[in-house]
């Protein structure tokens, strides 16, 4: 039973069109995030949810917005896609300021 | 701004000798750290995280060492063995439940 899933795993779409990606814990967390890791490998933060409001929202296009219809779920909306935003997003939860977990990464490719 | 670094993007280790990953941090605010296993197409898991209140955590093969003065901390695998190759992130949180990761180590064990 997974405990942070995020679907789809791969995702390849043209430019212009718009996409999300869903993500689920069933750890019982509080809060959730997104991480974008780029052709750099490096993993920033995109967004952060604690009890359904956004606490954290780094510089990024308002063309990708967080939608969280409960506690358990983070999704990521994003608009009129570029080829930049091809990366690898990260779904992860936590509860307190310990670790958090990941799902497996979606690969976003925009053609 | 890059606020934690890892200088080091390879290293590459004989099994059973010992690797040791550094990770440089430039926030003072920061008071707690971990370091992140990655492997291909997975999420990041969680390996092992210390306190600004302790100099070194210890679990098992793998050490944490924290140097608050010189604003760094390393990870230190002993004996290094061919499954710990994978990238380990370093990554540090302040105040709230932001974490700020690290470009990552790729680290290969050889046989």
């Amino acid at each position: 039973d997974t405990a942070v899933s995020q679907t789809p795993k791969y995702l390849v779409t043209q430019m212009g069109n718009d996409k999300s990606i869903k993500c689920e814990q069933n750890l019982g967390h509080d809060t959730m995030y997104w991480y974008k890791q780029d052709s750099k490998k490096f993993l920033k933060i995109m967004f952060s949810y604690n009890n359904k409001e956004l606490i954290i929202n780094e510089t990024v296009p308002n063309r990708f917005s967080p939608k969280s219809p409960d506690k358990a779920h983070l999704n990521l909306h994003i608009n009129s896609l570029e080829l930049g935003d091809s990366a690898v997003y990260f779904c992860a939860s936590s509860q307190t300021r310990v670790e958090a977990f990941f799902g497996q990464g979606t690969r976003l490719t925009v053609v | 701004d890059q606020q934690v670094k890892q200088n080091s993007p390879s290293l590459s280790v004989q099994e059973g000798r010992i690797s040791i990953l550094n990770c440089d941090y430039t926030n003072s605010m920061f008071d707690y750290f971990l370091w992140y296993k990655k492997y291909p197409a997975e999420g990041p898991t969680f390996l092992i995280s210390i306190s600004s209140i302790k100099d070194k955590n210890e679990d098992g093969r793998f050490t944490v060492f924290l140097n608050k003065s010189a604003k760094h901390l390393s990870l230190h695998i002993v004996p290094s063995q061919p499954g710990d190759s994978a990238v380990y992130f370093c990554a540090a949180s302040a105040w709230g439940n932001q974490f700020y990761f690290g470009t990552g180590t790729s680290l290969t064990v050889i046989p």
